[in-house]
């Protein structure tokens, strides 16, 4: 099945510093989605961004998606140290009945 | 308070001792899933369920059974379990799953950790 690749797999910023993650994805998709993860926790969704939007924006995180290279990139400004996290797309495809599938993530440390 | 709640967290146990992991949501999401997550892996779908009595294969359902009698409630069951299958386990629900795609977003619980030797 298709999968998102994350990119870079691990990622080391100073506080206050900007972080920018990138997902490439296979195949066509309906929407692509970006989850955080602490530590051994539970993923929580930060956002969604439909297969005709461009970008989007919530908070301190701003996210791009180019269909045509098929790549999206989530972008965290002014970061902070509770930002240490992992970070992870997962695309919806635009075909059959297939499952929402995850990345491998990439791993953020920010530190203070 | 929204929530996805997995019981239990943590669980030691022995090759082909049966197991069930209970999920239980409360959102009257109609879509809920199964996930396992290993290092350098990242998260593989097991099963999931698009509504009650509805249930399918993800990528890695081998040695795993799922049932969907409610709504709020999906177990996922360990008939025989294997060293290979001491994982970190998630389970997630969502408003919607249609057929065809567009997955709504995901919550998820906080996870089951999973031993088996």
């Amino acid at each position: 099945s298709q999968q998102g690749e994350e990119d870079p797999q691990a990622l080391s910023i100073q506080e206050g510093e900007n972080a920018t993650m990138n997902c490439s994805y296979k195949t066509s998709i309906n929407n692509l989605q970006w989850y955080r993860q602490n530590s051994g926790r539970g993923l929580v969704h930060l956002i969604l961004i439909r297969s005709n939007e461009r970008e989007k924006h919530s908070g301190r995180l701003r996210v791009t998606l180019d269909t045509s290279k098929k790549s999206s990139s989530l972008l965290i400004t002014a970061s902070r140290a509770a930002d240490t996290a992992s970070y992870f797309c997962a695309t919806d495809a635009n075909s059959g009945n297939t499952p929402l599938v995850f990345g491998k993530g990439t791993r953020l440390s920010v530190i203070a | 308070e929204a929530q996805v709640t997995q019981n239990p967290r943590y669980l030691i146990t022995v090759t082909g001792k049966k197991l069930t992991v209970t999920c239980s949501q409360n959102m009257n999401h109609e879509y809920m899933s199964w996930y396992r997550q290993d290092p350098g892996l990242g998260l593989r779908q097991i099963y999931y369920s698009m509504n009650v009595e509805v249930t399918d294969k993800g990528d890695v359902p081998e040695g795993y059974k799922v049932s969907r009698k409610e709504k709020r409630n999906f177990p996922l069951i360990l008939e025989s379990p294997s060293p290979n299958q001491t994982s970190l386990y998630f389970c997630a629900s969502s408003l919607r799953r249609l057929a065809g795609g567009n997955t709504g977003e995901l919550f998820f619980g906080e996870g089951s950790r999973l031993t088996v030797l």
